[in-house]
């Protein structure tokens, strides 16, 4: 069984820009949550869909925004990027709620 | 959003030795996860933990649901060199969004 999926595995954008990050979760899995991760703050929960609706938001301004398909598959949209979002973005998916949750390898998105 | 308290922050051993790491938090958890993380790589599960006082093993790895559920634990017995990365918790909460939150991380040092 492939494991999560996340493209593309690096990425260099300029101040301004917008970019969009994929993930396609373990097939069956029907949540699939994002991560932002720096050295300085850990972990960030950016938000969580589940059968297409958005069920939690972490405290990210707007520019963050993601969406999920049908067949599962999640985009995030990061517009009008600044220097610090710089991190690694991590895509997690799991079956059920109370089920193991199981992480991308990330995107690096370097902002210059 | 929360963190969990995780220590120690960081631990350097020498080859063959055991080692401890523990994560609290002020909330009782359904659920607790552990991972292991390499630099630029995404987290990968290494134990499961879903009731109070379960004590599983993965290999020279073994985890404990603390009896308050409040805590767990993470042993790793006869450290060896590609036992070197980030360790960190997560911790799922049935009462607040069923939402998982994560440890800062140990960062773990083996010296052959």
């Amino acid at each position: 069984k492939a494991g999560v999926t996340q493209t593309p595995r690096y990425l260099i954008k300029t101040r301004g820009q917008q970019v969009t990050l994929s993930c396609s979760p373990i097939s069956g899995h029907r949540s699939v949550s994002w991560y932002q991760q720096t050295p300085g703050q850990g972990l960030q929960f950016l938000f969580e869909y589940f059968s297409e609706t958005q069920r939690n938001k972490g405290n990210f301004p707007g520019r963050f925004s993601g969406r999920q398909f049908s067949n599962s598959r999640s985009e995030m949209n990061v517009s009008t990027l600044e220097l610090g979002d710089s991190a690694l973005y991590l895509c997690a998916s799991r079956m059920g709620t109370n089920e193991k949750l199981f992480f991308g390898s990330g995107t690096q998105l370097s902002v210059l | 959003g929360q963190q969990l308290n995780q220590s120690p922050q960081s631990m350097f051993i020498q080859e063959g030795e055991d080692v401890s790491m523990n994560c609290t938090s002020s909330s009782i958890f359904n659920t607790w996860l552990w991972y292991k993380q390499d630099p630029g790589e995404g987290p990968v599960l290494l134990i499961a933990l879903y009731k109070a006082g379960e004590l599983t093993s993965n290999g020279r790895l073994t985890a404990q649901f603390g009896i308050t559920r409040k805590d767990s634990f993470l042993n790793i017995s006869a450290s060896i060199p590609s036992d070197v990365g980030i360790y960190f918790c997560a911790g799922l909460s049935l009462n607040t969004g069923n939402q998982f939150y994560f440890g800062t991380g140990t960062s773990l040092t083996v010296i052959p």
